[in-house]
């Protein structure tokens, strides 16, 4: 069973540094591309990007460039979403999911929440 | 940027009626363009993929028809457990894959 377990609610201050994960399963970790998907009331679902963990070339939305990284740890199957420096318009909820060239996100890991507050 | 438009933006029908979703894009997608299903508290579910092809295990009542800039996804006989958003996804053109801004299915 394909599975994308991805870490905790997070409350954080703004100006602090963040990384969340996603840990794939059932599959083979290195065929399909990780995206990054951002909901919020106010903007619905925004695409953040992709990475391909088969040469670990990473995708961003202009949106987003340059406010977030991608990452992998490929011994454990995991993709990170990291922050340096976090905004309080940051908060939200991230979505990792799997994709590839055939197919669109078919499998989403359960979302993190992230709080950033003073 | 790529920008989909979803109509209605709700959709309010009974269970066993048939229902009916548009997707618009602002200039063609081919046939790139997927279809969501989101529930409270859930992660989106994919249902249609490329227009026309349901994803693994999604029921027959679904089916997605369209290509370049108008999409249609119809469920031909709603069900209790298909009140929710749903919403439309192109990737033909990107980056940026673009979402529309969802149309909420509710009970009338």
């Amino acid at each position: 069973e394909v599975q994308l377990v991805q870490s905790g609610a997070e409350v954080k201050k703004p100006g602090e540094s963040l990384r969340i994960s996603c840990k794939a399963s059932g599959y083979n970790f290195m065929n399909y591309w990780i995206s990054w998907v951002r909901q919020t009331p106010g903007k619905g679902l925004e695409w953040m990007g992709r990475i391909d963990p088969s040469d670990t070339y990473s995708n961003y939305n202009p949106s987003f460039q340059g406010h977030i990284t991608f990452s992998l740890d490929k011994s454990i199957t995991t993709a990170y979403l990291n922050w340096s420096t976090l905004k309080a318009s940051d908060t939200a909820v991230y979505y990792c999911a799997r994709e590839s060239f055939q197919t669109p996100m078919d499998n989403w890991g359960q979302g993190t929440r992230v709080t950033v507050s003073s | 940027e790529i920008v989909l438009t979803q109509s209605p933006a709700t959709l309010s029908l009974s269970p066993g009626e048939r229902a009916t979703l548009s997707c618009r894009a602002s200039q063609s997608v081919n046939k790139y363009l997927a279809w969501y299903q989101q529930k409270p508290g859930q992660a989106p579910r994919l249902l249609i993929y490329d227009a026309s092809n349901r994803a693994t295990g999604i029921p027959v009542r679904f089916s997605g028809s369209g290509s370049g800039t108008d999409f249609t996804l119809t469920i031909s006989s709603l069900e209790p457990e298909d009140f929710a958003v749903y919403y439309c996804l192109q990737r033909s053109v990107w980056p940026p894959i673009t979402f529309g801004q969802g149309t909420r299915l509710e009970i009338k």
